[in-house]
């Protein structure tokens, strides 16, 4: 596709349950990221990978959420016992150009999810 | 302390007017700035990228970094009702490290 696509693009579910958010990233994008933003705290980083592996978990706040990348391309987070706390927009990024200093990172529109 | 201050805003400002938006940030290893911006709905895209200190023009976009103060600003000129947007500054460190961002500033530019 011609960017990075997320699904759903809305997700209300009821706490307790679990959900899972697809990004499919653009084609040949080594580098993927998860990052969620909230109303007042910016985007927080949660995960980075490279190709199918997770150098860098360090931003999941907690062993409810996790993530993996299977082909180098499609991720899935997955975040177990929703809690009202994780009601945030869940946005995606791939990037060309892995740990250089001018990566630039290309944005999905993100998953709007609300936990009642 | 957060590593990246920005001032939420909302910043109103009428059509043609110099907008003046800025971050401060704590780690001295930041060596790489970036100004993404975000219209409603959808995800931020990258608008200016400044690495170390100095200033960057493109169009009506300046972006200045003054690793000496730790501050970063953006400057708009002739303002447009197509700018209003959400502002986030970002910074990294070199190597293998993700971006870290401020918290966005929310502009509206009034016809």
């Amino acid at each position: 596709g011609a960017g990075v696509s997320q699904s759903p693009s809305n997700k209300v579910t009821e706490k307790g349950k679990d959900v899972e958010l697809r990004c499919d990233p653009i084609s040949g994008h080594t580098a993927l990221y998860w990052y969620r933003q909230s109303l007042g705290q910016g985007l927080e980083f949660l995960i980075y990978f490279q190709g199918n592996s997770a150098p860098d978990k360090s931003g999941l706040p907690s062993d409810r959420f996790s993530a993996e990348r299977t082909g180098g391309s499609v991720s899935t987070l997955t975040i177990q016992r929703t809690q009202q706390e994780d009601s945030a927009v869940y946005l995606c990024a791939s990037s060309p150009r892995p740990g250089e200093g001018n990566e630039k990172l290309f944005f999905g529109s993100g998953t709007q999810l609300s936990v009642l | 302390q957060k590593e990246v201050e920005q001032d939420p805003g909302p910043l109103s400002v009428p059509e043609g007017a110099i907008v003046s938006l800025n971050c401060t940030y704590s780690n001295s290893a930041f060596q790489y700035f970036m100004w993404y911006r975000q219209y409603s709905r959808k995800g931020p895209e990258l608008l200016m990228y400044t690495y170390s200190s100095g200033n960057k023009e493109d169009g009506r976009f300046t972006a200045q970094v003054d690793k000496s103060s730790k501050y970063i600003s953006l400057f708009i000129r002739d303002s447009q009702p197509s700018d209003s947007a959400t502002y986030l500054c970002a910074m990294k460190n070199s190597g293998n490290t993700p971006l870290v961002f401020g918290k966005g500033t929310r502009l509206s530019v009034i016809a």
